[in-house]
């Protein structure tokens, strides 16, 4: 059973253009729910996080809104850039969890 | 943010044999590392979990003995695919996390069995 659902599976945004990626949830147990960037042939690094104690965090064209109550998250880049091409993976953990639990990613295409 | 170094990136072995690939943090103490296999465009597929000192914890399917993981130390584990064959070619990914809630990922190291 797929722990976090992650939509959509490729986006392709026109450069200054903003981009949305989905994330939803169902175990309530989880309250840690970073994202990563992913380039080819690297491993993912984290672009940001939010805890659900607040609806959304900013960093730079980076933003994360969370719905608590309809356990649902998403990842707005705005003013996308080419170099933001890559993919993306939301991911939920709990601190009784100890691992994360990654969504199938989001293969990112920021055109001229 | 902290790092994380995986060594090595890329790796060749002959079918049969054993390879090991390290996970270090470099800036910080990883109480509980994690290795994922990736496929080309897909997700991060959890392999273990290991916690220092203790035996790792592999998820359903991933055979133990063939994919030996070591936590010796609070900024060292270890994955050590034995007898290898290609179908175990795959890029492999170690995580780690300190006393935060925090998981940072290694590049990852490319294995080719020939």
């Amino acid at each position: 059973q797929q722990q976090v659902k992650q939509s959509p599976q490729s986006l392709i945004v026109q450069k200054g253009g903003i981009s949305i990626i989905n994330c939803a949830y169902e175990n309530t147990a989880f309250d840690y729910f970073p994202w990563y960037q992913q380039f080819p042939g690297k491993g993912p690094a984290l672009l940001i996080a939010i805890r659900p104690d607040v609806s959304e965090k900013k960093e730079g064209r980076f933003t994360i809104s969370f719905n608590k109550s309809a356990k649902q998250f998403s990842l707005h880049i705005m003013d996308s850039q080419p170099g933001d091409s890559a993919t993306y993976f939301c991911a939920a953990g709990g601190s009784t969890l100890g691992r994360l639990y990654f969504g199938r990613g989001t293969q990112l295409t920021v055109w001229p | 943010g902290a790092v994380v170094s995986q060594h090595p990136s890329w790796v060749i072995c002959k079918s049969g044999t054993s390879v090991k690939i390290e996970c270090r943090s470099l800036d910080f103490q990883a109480t509980t590392m994690f290795w994922y296999r990736q496929f080309p465009k897909q997700s991060l597929m959890l392999m273990a979990t290991s916690n220092e000192g203790s035996k790792a914890t592999y998820e359903q399917g991933v055979e133990k003995d063939k994919f030996l993981i070591n936590h010796a130390s609070l900024t060292l584990s270890t994955l050590t695919v034995t007898s290898a064959h290609p179908e175990d070619s795959s890029f492999y990914i170690c995580s780690a996390r300190g006393t935060g809630r925090t998981i940072y990922f290694g590049e990852g190291s490319w294995l080719t069995v020939v």
